[in-house]
């Protein structure tokens, strides 16, 4: 039983244009959802979250949006560099203090 | 600050064979602390996860084990390694109490063979 998905294995957005990577939960006692971004042979590196409290959260280039009637949050990249080219993580947080991850979608960013 | 180490970074071991990893945190008092394992072109899969010393929890059934000896240290453990259990094994920490978010160490790349 998924509780989070990530149903895009993979996108391939043009450097400058907008990146959006999408999850989907199951869970609605989730309280916090998180964003990692992961480069190959590394641990995941925290970028951005949002409380369920909230419907958006803005850090510089990076946004992540959360719809609590239809269970989806989203993150916004724009503009898109090469360097944001990794694996992109959604977990979201329940009281237990676990966090749930979804599969994972490979952001490739062409120059 | 506070970081995480662990090692070691790569691991190659025969079926059979018995298997410690170690995990420490710096900067930081009575961390929860975590181990996952991604497998392959897969996501995340939460394996213990520990609240204090001595008090471990278990998300799946497996031949591995963790221990927490002391505060800042999560040790990851097997008496014989399976084919199965290659993987990236990385250990989490998060603050003790309402801490949402978990930071990750570097990693540690077991090949068995």
């Amino acid at each position: 039983d998924q509780q989070v998905k990530q149903n895009s294995p993979s996108l391939s957005v043009q450097e400058g244009r907008i990146s959006i990577l999408n999850c989907d939960y199951t869970n609605s006692m989730f309280d916090y959802f998180l964003w990692y971004k992961k480069y190959p042979a590394e641990g995941p590196t925290f970028l951005i979250s949002i409380s369920s409290i909230k419907d958006k959260n803005e850090d510089g280039r990076f946004t992540v949006f959360l719809n609590k009637s239809a269970k989806h949050l989203s993150l916004h990249i724009v503009p898109s560099q090469p360097g944001d080219s990794a694996v992109y993580f959604c977990a979201a947080h329940n009281a237990g203090n676990m966090l749930t991850f979804g599969g994972g979608t490979r952001l490739m960013v062409k120059p | 600050s506070q970081t995480i180490h662990q090692w070691p970074a790569t691991l190659v071991q025969p079926v059979g064979s018995p298997l410690s990893l170690e995990c420490t945190v710096e900067g930081t008092s009575n961390p929860n602390l975590y181990w996952y394992r991604q497998a392959a072109g897969r996501g995340l899969q939460l394996l213990f996860y520990s609240v204090g010393i001595g008090q471990i929890s278990s998300e799946v059934p497996q031949n591995l084990s963790a221990s927490r000896p002391q505060d800042r240290q999560f040790i990851l453990s097997s008496k014989k390694l399976l084919l199965s259990d290659s993987g990236f094994y990385l250990c989490a920490w998060s603050v003790g109490a309402g801490g949402e978010t978990q930071y990750f160490g570097p990693g540690t790349r077991l090949l068995v063979l």
